[in-house]
């Protein structure tokens, strides 16, 4: 069964580098889109952008200036880095595993907090 | 950018009763990308339903959806305690994923 584990600094510093990890377990990387989607508290779901395992990406307007999110085969993981954060920024942030028919997403991270803050 | 609007905001029922979801596109939706998620509090979102009438694997018979073009409706025929969360609709085109704001399902 698989399953996906955010990992990275719970706080980061206005004007920063956000930087996140997805670890994928218990399946291979390959064959599917690769999510970032954040929650900002007590407001609704925003999807950031994917990766494909091959390494192509797309991203949502708004943020595609500041988002890079990298995929690592050999390891089974993925990552987000998003760049001169602000305090809108504070979220939870989920990665999700993206089926490359429909595009629903099946299976999705715990979730992780960042808060952005000095 | 296609815009999901999902009403209403919250809707109050009782356990047993029958509640219906409404997810509205701002321009026409390929219902093969069509899909629909509950969130509880503190925990991540759950496919339900996918290419707008397809139940996930392991999601029970009374949860269903229905719709195409720019209009789509989740049902739950009769409501669980269980079942009392938040549901998104969310849609893929133009190479990107879009959510709509929510529908808090509530006790009454």
């Amino acid at each position: 069964q698989v399953q996906l584990q955010e990992s990275g600094p719970g706080l980061v510093k206005p004007s920063e580098t956000l930087s996140l990890t997805c670890t994928v377990s218990g399946g291979s990387i390959s064959s599917y889109y690769w999510s970032w989607i954040r929650q900002p508290p007590g407001k609704g779901l925003e999807w950031i952008g994917y990766i494909y395992y091959s390494g192509s990406t797309n991203y949502i307007p708004s943020l595609k200036s500041r988002v890079t999110i990298s995929v690592d085969t050999s390891k089974n993981q993925f990552s987000l880095k998003l760049s001169s954060v602000t305090a809108a920024d504070t979220a939870v942030y989920y990665c999700a595993r993206g089926e490359r028919y429909f595009y629903y997403m099946d299976v999705w991270g715990k979730g992780t907090t960042v808060t952005v803050s000095s | 950018e296609i815009v999901l609007t999902q009403s209403p905001g919250t809707l109050s029922l009782s356990p047993g009763e029958r509640a219906t979801l409404s997810c509205r596109a701002s321009q026409s939706v390929s219902s093969s990308y069509l899909a629909w998620y509950q969130q509880k509090p503190g925990q991540a979102p759950r496919l339900l339903i996918y290419a707008a009438s397809s139940r996930a694997t392991g999601i029970p018979d009374r949860f269903s959806g229905s719709g195409s073009g720019t209009d789509f409706t989740l049902t739950i025929s009769r409501l669980e305690p269980e079942d009392f969360a938040v549901y998104y609709c969310q849609q893929y085109g133009s190479s990107m994923y879009t959510f709509g704001q929510g529908t808090k399902l509530e006790i009454k």
